[in-house]
């Protein structure tokens, strides 16, 4: 299967300071990541959609200007948490698919941040 | 109502019993189907993935999709203590394909040796 990338596994930071995960695809090129958010024992929440080339469309109640999303290439996307707070601490997981129209999604590692 | 629904466990059951994960869900567009495993503290992974409905096996495991009924499962032949992982359900339509992929909660399965 595709094979997704993500760094750094974990991340802990001061309160206040931006914390930047990378997302990659490795053997194929991906034009459309997602970026996932998920609180222990819970599901996968989608934070936003990531298209290369173009902005990120985020779902309701998410604040962009938070969860600052670039799609540089078609193998590379980025969130920054800007001015992370203790709340923010949480498990991020991005993915992406083949294309296709198929629904198909391959996941990263995940990254763990802690906010202290 | 959520549109999908997974029983989040827990689950535990001996080695080389046959598990059963069901999910159901509500909204009938829904074509494709998808289960991931996730083991603590990593992304998930794409395991079983079925168009429609049907039957689709792939060694020890058995995905069964039911649209009659909105229910769809995963069967785990001869489980073994690696096989111990949280199991998500997952689907979407043919319009939204991987856009608006809808998961469930996610069943919590322990394999004991």
């Amino acid at each position: 299967g595709a094979v997704v990338s993500q760094h750094p596994s974990r991340v802990i930071c001061k309160s206040g300071t931006s914390v930047k995960i990378e997302c990659r695809s490795l053997d194929f090129q991906a034009t459309t990541m997602f970026w996932y958010r998920q609180f222990p024992k819970k599901s996968l929440m989608l934070m936003a959609t990531s298209n290369e080339g173009s902005k990120a469309t985020y779902e309701q109640g998410v604040e962009k200007d938070k969860f600052l999303i670039n799609h540089a290439s078609l193998t590379l996307s980025t969130l920054t948490v800007t001015s992370a707070h203790p709340e923010d601490s949480s498990f991020y997981i991005c993915s992406a698919s083949i294309g296709g129209g198929t629904g198909e999604l391959f996941f990263g590692e995940g990254s763990r941040l802690t906010v202290l | 109502q959520k549109e999908v629904e997974q029983d989040p466990g827990p689950l535990s059951v001996p080695e080389g019993a046959i598990v059963s994960l069901n999910c159901t869900y509500s909204n009938s567009a829904f074509q494709y189907f998808m289960w991931y495993r996730q083991y603590s503290r990593k992304g998930p992974e794409l395991l079983m993935y079925t168009y429609s409905s049907g039957n689709k096996e792939d060694g020890r495991f058995t995905a069964q999709v039911d649209k009659s009924s909105k229910y769809i499962s995963l069967f785990i032949r001869d489980s073994q203590p690696s096989d111990s992982a949280t199991y998500l359900c997952a689907m979407t339509d043919i319009i939204q394909g991987a856009q608006k992929l809808v998961f469930g909660q996610g069943t919590r399965l322990t394999i004991n040796p």
